[in-house]
Order: C-alpha cells, then sequence, then structure tokens
C-alpha cells in the first residue's frame, strides 16, 4: 500500500519554542492532507485540512495562529506548533487520501507513524 | 451530530481465541466504514473498508460486517495472536457536503495473553 512518513519520530522542545512536523507522501501525490492530534488513550481529533497551493481549513477550537500549515507540494505537508507549550504535548498524526476502488466515495487514507510531541 | 461508539471499551483474550468487537455509527449521509488497527505510539493501518453494498469483508483473520440499516459493524478476529495486542478504531466517512470527512470511534484496546 501506499506509505505516508512523519518526521520527527519524537521531538523534546523547551516551552516557548515552535517546533515543525512534516509530512510526507512518499509514493503517490496528496493534494489534500489532514492533521490529527491523539491524546493519551483518546481517539484521533481532527485538527486541519491541508490543501497544496491554498490555505488550510482548520477544525472549530483548533489555533490557526498556533498551528501553522504549509502544504508546499504534492507530497508535503509540515505542521508547525507555535510557542509551544506542555498542554501540546501530544501525538500528532497526519494522513493523506487516495482516491480508487469501487467509486470515488471509496478513497482510501494512509497515516503516518506519528510524531510524539513533548513540551517541558 | 455524526457518532462513532465502539464496545467493548477494552478487551482481554487468550492466545488462540476469537472475538468480536462493535461498533454502531449516526453518521449521514454514509459514504464507507473504516476498521484501523493502531499500536501503540504508532499511525493506524487499514484492515478493511466497505461501502453500504458491502456487508463482509475480510482480511486475512480479520472480518469485518456491515449493516447500513442497523448502522452498525463489526470487526471479528479469529485465532488471536499476540501480534493483535493493540487499538481497533471504527472510522465512518461522510458522503455529501462532508465528503471524506472520517468520524473516529474511541477504540476497543485490545489484549491478547498467551
Amino acid at each position: 500500500g501506499a506509505v505516508v512518513s512523519q518526521h520527527p519520530s519524537w521531538v523534546i522542545c523547551k516551552s516557548g519554542t515552535s517546533v515543525k512536523i512534516e509530512c510526507r507522501s512518499l509514493d503517490f501525490q496528496a493534494t489534500t492532507m489532514f492533521w490529527y492530534r491523539q491524546f493519551p488513550k483518546q481517539s484521533l481529533m481532527l485538527m486541519a485540512t491541508s490543501n497544496e497551493g491554498s490555505k488550510a481549513t482548520y477544525e472549530q477550537g483548533v489555533e490557526k495562529d498556533k498551528f501553522l500549515i504549509n502544504h508546499a507540494s504534492l507530497t508535503l505537508s509540515t505542521l508547525t506548533v507555535t510557542s509551544a507549550h506542555p498542554e501540546d504535548s501530544s501525538f500528532y498524526i497526519c494522513s493523506a487520501p487516495i482516491a480508487g476502488g469501487p467509486g470515488p466515495s471509496y478513497n482510501e487514507q494512509f497515516f503516518g507513524p506519528g510524531t510524539r510531541l513533548t513540551v517541558l | 451530530k455524526n457518532q462513532v461508539e465502539q464496545s467493548p471499551q477494552s478487551l482481554i483474550i487468550l492466545e488462540g481465541k476469537n472475538c468480536t468487537l462493535q461498533c454502531n455509527y449516526t453518521v449521514s449521509p454514509f459514504s464507507n466504514l473504516r476498521w484501523y488497527k493502531q499500536d501503540t505510539g504508532r499511525g493506524p493501518v487499514s484492515l478493511t473498508i466497505m461501502t453500504f453494498s458491502e456487508n463482509t469483508k475480510s482480511n486475512g483473520r480479520y472480518t469485518a460486517t456491515l449493516d447500513a440499516d442497523t448502522k452498525q459493524s463489526s470487526l471479528h478476529i479469529t485465532a488471536s495472536q499476540l501480534s493483535d495486542s493493540a487499538s481497533y478504531i471504527c472510522v465512518v466517512s461522510a458522503g455529501g457536503t462532508s465528503y471524506g470527512k472520517l468520524t473516529f470511534g474511541q477504540g476497543t484496546i485490545l489484549t491478547v495473553h498467551p
């Protein structure tokens, strides 16, 4: 199947610093990518939809100025957590869809391995 | 409000035994339903994906069923292995104006003991 990678796999930073997380589709192009956040023992929560060549769409309650998303190419989306604080510590996962299957609604989503962010 | 609810919340079984996980959803309009396996500290990996016209789909020892009328799905795991220990997430994709938007269940944490 298709491969989505994330870098770094884990990062520890001091409070107040900014952290950039990369999401790459390795063997396919993705005009859309999704960013999720997952707290311990909870399910994934969609933060934003990253759109190549246009602005990201943020879910309600997600601060767009704090979580900057840039979809610079058809294979790369980046999430920058600005002025990170301990409450931003979480597991961040991206995904990218591929259309296919018996119909246009059958788009499969491939998830990256996730990035563990710890803010001290 | 679109919701996906899974049961049980957690499950412990012995290696070699079978188990069934449940998923109820209220997502509308419905596009497709997926089951993912998520190992601790890893991203979810797709097991099955079904549209409304598909009642069952298998992937090795995993068999998913879908009843679009009652809006229920199940994931049956046969002859469990230690490596099956993970969180299993039911995800429903919406159609219509919400096309492609995913609603996640909270997951069932499966632990397989030797």
